[in-house]
This record gives structure tokens, sequence and C-alpha cells, in this order.
């Protein structure tokens, strides 16, 4: 299994409240995704990066922003969490991008009452 | 953006059946990619396909690029009850830094 952590496992947090998750991989990978995951529907790209400080938007960036201060970590921010980011969250790398696959964290379920 | 339509949306199918489940794009891809899903845990990598016409076998698992470059297929031979769970497919662009488009997913239950 690709070496690929993510903190908390859980969380309940109130309407307004910042919120930052945590993806830790061990693999040394280039390229790291946030997806979110809710039922019914399949993994959407929140955003992802291609390398400390360099990160891109994904399809449902509104709300959400990140940071790669190093090649291990990856975080995801609520600024202000709504009940609409309500999801599970799961972190992904992959070691060339194109061309390489992904490997997916456990996620994170985030719950914003 | 792309849109991948996954179909069944869900199956209940007997111990040892065959399983087809496809997935339908607007656009082409470059790679074409097949997940599963267990309760509470991440998408695993079952089969990625590179090529249009490819076909793939992994185990009881055999998945094909379609040779219009907007779909694929994927088949199980046999089922057996750890075969549940939710299969996804993914969509690629080669240029786009990995990128993948998922489909809904497609949800197994086999009775034993």
């Amino acid at each position: 299994d690709a070496g690929i952590t993510q903190s908390p496992r859980h969380k309940v947090t109130e309407t307004g409240t910042p919120v930052t998750l945590r993806c830790h991989q061990t693999e040394n990978h280039r390229y790291m995704y946030w997806y979110r995951q809710d039922p019914g529907h399949g993994l959407r790209l929140i955003h992802y990066s291609y390398g400390v400080k360099d990160t891109d938007k994904g399809e449902v960036s509104d709300g959400y922003s990140v940071s790669r201060s190093k090649t291990e970590d990856f975080l995801l921010t609520l600024e202000s969490a709504t009940s609409s980011q309500t999801s599970v969250y799961f972190c992904a790398i992959s070691s060339a991008g194109s061309g390489d696959e992904q490997y997916f964290g456990p996620g994170t379920r985030l719950t914003v009452t | 953006g792309q849109q991948l339509n996954q179909s069944p949306q869900s199956m209940f199918i007997q111990e040892g059946e065959d399983v087809s489940m496809n997935c339908t794009s607007s656009s082409i891809f470059n790679t074409w990619l097949w997940y599963k899903q267990d309760p509470g845990e991440g998408p695993v990598l079952l089969i990625a396909l590179y090529k249009a016409g490819e076909l793939t076998s992994n185990g009881r698992l055999t998945a094909q690029f379609g040779i219009t470059r907007k779909d694929s297929f994927l088949n199980i031979s046999a089922s057996i009850p750890s075969d549940v769970g939710i299969y996804f497919c993914a969509g690629r662009f080669n240029t786009n830094a990995g990128k993948s488009t998922f489909g809904d997913g497609t949800t197994l239950t086999v009775k034993p």
C-alpha cells in the first residue's frame, strides 16, 4: 500500500469555523490531489499540487484553499465551513501525474453542523 | 467539464454470476481507469487502460478501452462475496497533470 495518511479521520465542526485537513505521504511523489466524495457521486477534484508551492484549482474549488510547503504534506483548508461542505475528503498521490496512477488515502469524514 | 455516465447505478447478483458495467463520456480520453472502493476506505486501482481498443485482465476482472475513446467496460467473472463494493470508472487526458474525471459509481451487491 502507498504510504498515505490523512488526519483527522473524522471531524465535526460548526458552520463558519475554519477547518484544515492534512494529507501526509512517505512516497516522495510529486503530485498530490484533494477530492471530495458525496453520496451517490464519484470523486470530484478540489485542488491539486504538482510540486512544492505549486498548486492549481480543480472543478469544485470554491470555498477551499490548499498549501504545500513540503513534498510530503498537502493541506486543505475550509476558510469558513458550510453545511454543503459536509463530505468525505480523499487525498491522492502520484509520482508522475500523467502516465502514472493515483493512490488514495483512507479519507476524512467531515460533518459541518 | 467532462461528464462521465456510469451504468448501472447498482447491481444485485448471485454469487457465481458474471457482472458487466460501463462508462461513457461526452469527450475522448487518453486513459481509462477502473477503481474499487470498499466501505470506509479510499478507492483502489484495479485496471488502467492506455490505448483505444485495449483489453486488459486482472484475475477475474477484464476491462476494455472503447475504440471511440469515449467509453470503457468492466467485466467481473464468477463473482464472489468479496467483490462487493463500489466500482468507479475514471477518464483522463495525459496532458493535464494526471487529473481524472470520475463516474458516479456502480454499487455491487453479491448474494451468497
